[in-house]
């Protein structure tokens, strides 16, 4: 069955340090992949999506992506964060097959020190 | 365009007590998911619908229901609510499912005393 990884719960980073948030699947095939976010008191917001071709996505906010097949990875980045960043990051995964459904990592919450 | 509403914001009830849920999607959008976000299990699918027709369901029991109307429009219903169903509740709309991206409406919090 497909599934979606999120190891890291919380992350801490310093306002102004480089980010990485990690995202493991499972999946037979290529999935579409995305990476959302969470304010408090929000509904989820896209950040950005990857469905084929260059596998280093570009999202707003300053994020990016890259999808790395040999290692069922979809990992999450940010050169410098700022403190509106502090939110939860959701990873999730649809399969191509469209009787399925979109599956949601548990998410990482992010945390900003000043 | 207008962004996914979803209707109350904000929801108190009984123990016992059912309630219904209500998302409008943007428009042109005819799928709808439904997901229960609760700080220990995180955000679960409910279910999904597309035309009319649910497409895919999660796994919860047969209190939790839903239904689109033909202007895409979907409800949600719980009934004999559970101290347990307290949690956010998101609904998300998509021009088709499952890969198309969906947008989500800003939840409706119900707490269940």
């Amino acid at each position: 069955a497909q599934s979606v990884t999120q190891p890291d719960i919380h992350i801490t980073v310093s306002e102004g340090a480089s980010l990485e948030l990690r995202c493991n699947y499972s999946y037979g095939a290529t999935p579409y992949l995305f990476w959302y976010v969470q304010s408090p008191g929000q509904g989820l917001q896209l950040l950005l999506k990857y469905f084929s071709g260059d596998t280093l996505v570009q999202g707003i906010k300053g994020f990016e992506a890259e999808f790395k097949r040999s290692q069922s990875s979809f990992n999450l980045r940010k050169p410098s964060v700022h403190w509106s960043d502090a939110a939860e990051y959701f990873c999730a995964v649809a399969p191509g097959n469209r009787d399925d459904k979109i599956i949601f990592g548990k998410g990482t919450r992010l945390h900003i020190l000043p | 365009k207008a962004g996914v509403t979803q209707t109350p914001r904000y929801l108190i009830k009984t123990r016992g007590q059912q309630v219904t849920l209500s998302c409008s999607p943007i428009s042109g959008h005819r799928s709808v998911s439904w997901y229960q976000q609760t700080p220990g299990q995180g955000l679960q699918f409910l279910f999904e619908y597309f035309s009319e027709t649910q497409r895919n369901k999660g796994n919860f029991p047969g209190r939790f229901s839903g239904r689109q109307f033909s202007n895409s429009r979907s409800e949600m219903n719980v009934s004999t609510l559970e101290l347990g169903d307290s949690a956010l509740y998101l609904c998300a709309s998509s021009p088709r499912p499952p890969t198309d991206t969906q947008y989500f409406g800003p939840g409706t919090r119900l707490t269940v005393l």
